[in-house]
Order: structure tokens, then C-alpha cells, then sequence
């Protein structure tokens, strides 16, 4: 079965253009969380869904960054404008709905991430 | 105060060595808890989950103290392949719902032959 699976994988960009990230979920999963990684802060959570509804988008910096679920299976993040300071590694995690098999609903998957640089 | 601490490291070891990182979180209603490992330029991996009496995989054993709001990893026999990030990381699980993953900023391990 297939992991998480992220586009694009690297993304460089200059400053002030749009931005979009996609992530496709692990089959059969049913939470979403979009997740930001620098040397400095390290992990931060930005926002996570529960079957498809936004629980809580309290780490998303501010208004210029969005995320969407428009079904079951897939997310985008997009960044508009785009800064600098927005250069990071972009992960997607999964996981599993608590109606599959022996799943921990609290385990999650992470995709490859995207290598965002903005210029 | 940030809600999961951890030793930044880095702990250089020889092979073979026991190593133990530890950690602590600021939140009592923290729900469950893990440690993930992330190789460079790598996304995060659970390496196991860390369960009140104590659990060992192999080489890898985990702690939990609540009461000191604790959580350990013990490696014994290092091995080479074991360089790596460790996340520590807390489970903040609200009602009815998965909850969300508090992330440490990672011990970093480096295996020396």
C-alpha cells in the first residue's frame, strides 16, 4: 500500500508568488495534518483536519496561508504571497480511521515533505 | 516554557554503547506518547510507543513517569544505523477526535565506529 504521498517533492519560488502543496492520504485514513520543519523551531503543527472538517488551524501563521480538503483522500497548503521567511520543509502526515483494524488513530504517517525556497 | 523539552544533543557514542535520552512535557493531560526517529533530509518514523509500565522492541526500551510528566529512551548496542534524530512527542488528544502530536526538537544521535 502505498505512504503519503507529497507534491512537488522541491519547490523553489521568488517572493510574492503562489505557492500550492498537495498531499494524498494513506488509504483508509481519515485525519490530516499539515506540518512545517525548520532548523529553528523545529516540527510545528499548521492546521489538521478529521474527516475533512479543519479541527484546528491554530499554527497557521497567518492570513497568507491556507489548506483546503476538498475530499476524503486528498489536501492542498497554499502560500500567497510567498516570503522568504516561508522556507521550510513541508510535511503531510495520515492517520488511521479508528473503524480499520487494530489501528492507533494517535500513530501518524508522514509523507516524503517538500523542500519549499523562496527567494 | 516549551511543551516537550529535550537535549539537543548531539550524543556521540562509540558502537556498542548504551545511550539514554529523556525528555519532559509540560502538559498533565497529555494523553499518549512516542518517540519518532528522522534520518536526514527525511521525514519522521515511529520507532515505538511509550506505555505506562515500560516497553521494550529489541534493543530500544521506553519509560513513562507520569507523575514526573518523564519519558525516556534507553539503545543499547548501538549500532552504526542508529544515527539518527529522536523526537520525543506527547499526544494532546481532544474529545472525539485523533488530537494532535506535540513534537520535541529532536536529541541528535551519532554512532562513531
Amino acid at each position: 500500500d502505498a505512504g503519503v504521498i507529497q507534491s512537488p517533492r522541491h519547490e523553489v519560488t521568488e517572493m510574492g508568488q503562489e505557492v500550492t502543496l498537495r498531499c494524498k492520504l494513506i488509504s483508509g485514513h481519515n485525519s490530516l495534518f499539515w506540518y512545517r520543519q525548520t532548523m529553528m523551531r523545529g516540527l510545528e503543527l499548521l492546521i489538521y483536519f478529521n474527516n475533512n472538517v479543519p479541527i484546528d488551524d491554530s499554527g497557521m501563521p497567518e492570513d497568507r496561508f491556507s489548506a483546503k480538503m476538498p475530499n476524503a483522500s486528498f489536501s492542498t497548503l497554499k502560500i500567497q504571497p510567498s516570503e522568504p521567511r516561508d522556507s521550510a520543509v513541508y510535511f503531510c502526515a495520515s492517520s488511521p480511521h479508528e473503524r480499520l483494524a487494530q489501528a492507533r488513530t494517535d500513530t501518524q504517517y508522514f509523507g516524503p515533505g517538500t523542500r519549499l525556497t523562496v527567494l | 516554557r516549551k511543551e516537550v523539552e529535550q537535549d539537543p544533543g548531539p550524543f556521540n557514542v562509540p558502537e556498542g554503547a548504551t545511550v539514554a535520552f529523556n525528555c519532559t512535557y509540560s502538559n498533565s493531560a497529555s494523553q499518549s506518547f512516542f518517540w519518532y526517529r528522522q534520518d536526514c533530509r527525511k521525514e519522521p518514523k515511529l520507532l515505538m510507543s511509550v506505555y505506562s509500565s515500560g516497553n521494550e522492541d529489541g534493543r530500544f526500551t521506553a519509560q513513562l513517569n507520569r507523575a514526573s510528566q518523564y519519558i525516556s529512551l534507553l539503545i543499547r548496542d548501538s549500532k552504526l544505523s542508529d544515527s539518527a534524530t529522536y523526537l520525543c512527542v506527547v499526544n494532546l488528544r481532544s474529545s472525539g477526535n485523533t488530537g494532535k502530536l506535540i513534537f520535541g526538537q529532536g536529541t541528535t544521535l551519532q554512532v562513531k565506529p
